[in-house]
Formats: C-alpha cells, structure tokens, sequence
C-alpha cells in the first residue's frame, strides 16, 4: 500500500545542523520531494530527487536518497530561525502520497 | 508568491450555508488539485482535474463539489457541511508530462471553520 512515515517533532539549536527523515514503501516511485509548510500558508516545493540518485545538493540543503532501504532526508546546514516550519516528505508513485509532516522547531 | 492564488483565505460558515471556494493558477499548468489538511493527519487528496478532466475522486462526500470551467481556475462548491469539515484546503497545479516530475505548486489555502 501507500504509506510515507515521517517523525511529527525535531527541535535545533540556530547554527547547528537538522536532518529530517522519511521512509516510503512503494518502490516505483519515480521522484521524491520535500515541502515546506510556514505558518498560515500552503506547501512550497524546497526540492527534489529522481530516484536514480542518491544525493542532490542545493546550497544549505543536502537530499539523501537510500533507495534499497526506502529512506529519504533532508538535511539543512546552519539551520535558521526561519527555517521552522513543517516539512513534508512526498513521492511520485501516479500521484503525490504526502508524509504526516515533521514540525521543525529552531531555538535561538 | 507561488503562482496559484486561492480566495477566500478565510471562510466562517454554517451547515446550512452554500459557499465556494476559488482557485486560479497563473502558470500555464494543466493540473489542478484539491488537498484537505486537518490537523495531525497527512494531506488528503480530494479531487484532480487534468485538461479539465476529472481524472480522480477519492471517496469525497457529496457534499463536495468541484467545478473546473478551464485550465486556470478551479472551485469547490460547499452545501451542508458539518463541523469536521473544518480544515485548511490546498489547491495545487502542476504541469504533468509523462516519464517527468510533475511537481505542485500550491495556493495558501482557505481556513473554512464550519460552526
């Protein structure tokens, strides 16, 4: 069946580094995204990754992609303040299957 | 600014109310979709219009209904809701082409509080 997990909670330190993860269970997918959810706003696509590969780099942003394990994370170096949101872990497998979301808390 | 604009943003209503929602996306896609967010659970997909089609309903009560006159905008007409019905709804667009990604692009949402 479909099903994405992704931890609801993760709290960091400003400056210091967050990794969210996801695990997925159908193997055709094709790609994978993370979304950002601010407060009172809807989804924005941060990034994505074909799943012929297994990391994709895009400034503060690290993709991680562990195909045979079906795990995904995102990685965010020198996490800000305004990086506290809710990240949603998402695959292509005919339509998008959304994760739960994990809610990241930065403390100053 | 995404590209997809959605209105009301708020919307306070009865059970005995008919309302719209309104979704216009300016970006020359030719997908459109509704999510439902309630809180602590996963985004759940309600509707999809592709070409104006609708290629997808999943299991969404009567009470329910899109309308999608053209490529760029895209209702959902709301009669006799009941409270549960609250939540955040998401219009999306994506431009879908086969063996691609077909990312979305997502509108703010409208608060609708059903009392």
């Amino acid at each position: 069946g479909e099903d994405v997990e992704q931890s609801l909670f993760l709290s960091v330190r400003e400056g210091d580094s967050s990794v969210i993860n996801c695990t997925y269970t159908d193997s055709s997918s094709t790609y994978l995204y993370w979304y950002k959810q601010e407060p009172g706003a809807g989804l924005q696509l941060l990034t994505y990754i074909f799943s012929n590969m297994d990391m994709k780099q895009d400034q503060r942003l690290t993709v991680l992609l562990n195909k045979k394990d079906k795990h995904l994370s995102l990685r965010i170096a020198d996490t800000q303040t305004g990086d506290s949101a809710i990240y949603f872990c998402a695959y292509q497998g005919g339509k998008l299957i959304f994760g739960q979301g994990t809610e990241l808390s930065v403390k100053p | 600014e995404t590209g997809v604009t959605q209105t009301p943003r708020h919307l306070v209503m009865g059970m005995t109310n008919k309302k719209s929602l309104k979704c216009e996306q300016h970006l020359g896609h030719n997908a459109m979709y509704w999510y439902k967010q309630s809180a602590k659970k996963p985004l759940e997909l309600m509707f999809v219009y592709n070409f104006k089609e609708q290629t997808e309903n999943n299991s969404v009560p009567s009470r329910f209904s899109p309308e999608c006159p053209n490529s760029s905008h895209l209702f959902l007409h709301l009669h006799t809701l009941q409270p549960e019905d609250s939540a955040l709804y998401l219009c999306a667009s994506s431009q879908e082409a086969r063996g691609g990604s077909y990312e979305q692009y997502f509108g703010p949402g409208t608060r609708l509080t059903v009392t």
